[in-house]
């Protein structure tokens, strides 16, 4: 029944290393999100996919790659990790790509960076 | 761009208290307008929304009412309880490279004291 979903829910690993973080929506929506989360709760948006194409990408460092293989998955590649990669990692999803549509959120990834 | 700005927290309050989170915003547009709520460990949720000026959001108790005149979106609740203890973001909905991303003031967290 979730809506979008998201694995792993934790990620511990050590910096250098290049991981991967799921996302999935099951809602039927055409656009799809990354948002990073900071440890004082702030939240950006770094990415969004309309219908498998890049539409926003907010100046995030090309070590983070996105990739939407269909229209109901967003993943997110990050090479190389540095301790300031650190933060919890939402997914989310939206209908409309430029009306005032709601966007509804993954239970998030808390990656940590030793 | 745009902004929000959101009253700074934590804020701490005794069961059924009136509560009021401030949030005001800055847009060249008319965006619309969210709260999320986010419970501890959990993502982020749609508690609200309003889609234009004078329109009011409301759910589980809570209210806010999209004012143009002073660019503000408040949100309100009667009588809170402890299971409403929470972090609490203003959103709007901002234009960006042809599509829509959320921009979002920096939390309130709340908590409710039995």
């Amino acid at each position: 029944d979730t809506a979008v979903s998201q694995t792993p829910k934790y990620l511990v690993t050590q910096m250098g290393n290049d991981k991967s973080i799921k996302c999935e929506q099951n809602l039927g929506h055409d656009t799809m999100y990354w948002y990073k989360q900071d440890s004082k709760k702030f939240l950006k948006i770094m990415f969004s996919y309309n219908n498998k194409e890049l539409i926003i990408n907010e100046t995030v460092p090309n070590r983070f790659s996105p990739k939407s293989p269909d229209k109901a998955h967003l993943n997110l590649h990050i090479n190389s990790l540095e301790l300031g990669d650190s933060a919890v990692y939402f997914c989310a999803s939206s209908q409309d790509i430029a009306g005032g549509g709601t966007q509804y959120f993954g239970p998030g990834t808390r990656l940590l960076v030793l | 761009g745009d902004s929000v700005t959101q009253m700074e927290g934590p804020v701490t309050l005794s069961e059924e208290a009136f509560l009021t989170i401030n949030c005001t915003y800055t847009a060249t547009g008319y965006p619309s307008l969210f709260w999320y709520v986010q419970y501890p460990g959990e993502g982020l949720q749609l508690l609200l929304k309003a889609t234009k000026a004078d329109d009011k959001g409301s759910n589980k108790g809570f209210e806010a009412t999209y004012r143009k005149e002073t660019t503000s979106f408040h949100l309100e609740k009667g009588s809170v309880q402890v299971s409403d203890s929470a972090v609490y973001f203003c959103a709007l909905s901002e234009k960006s490279q042809g599509a829509q991303k959320l921009v979002f003031g920096q939390g309130t967290r709340l908590t409710i004291n039995p």
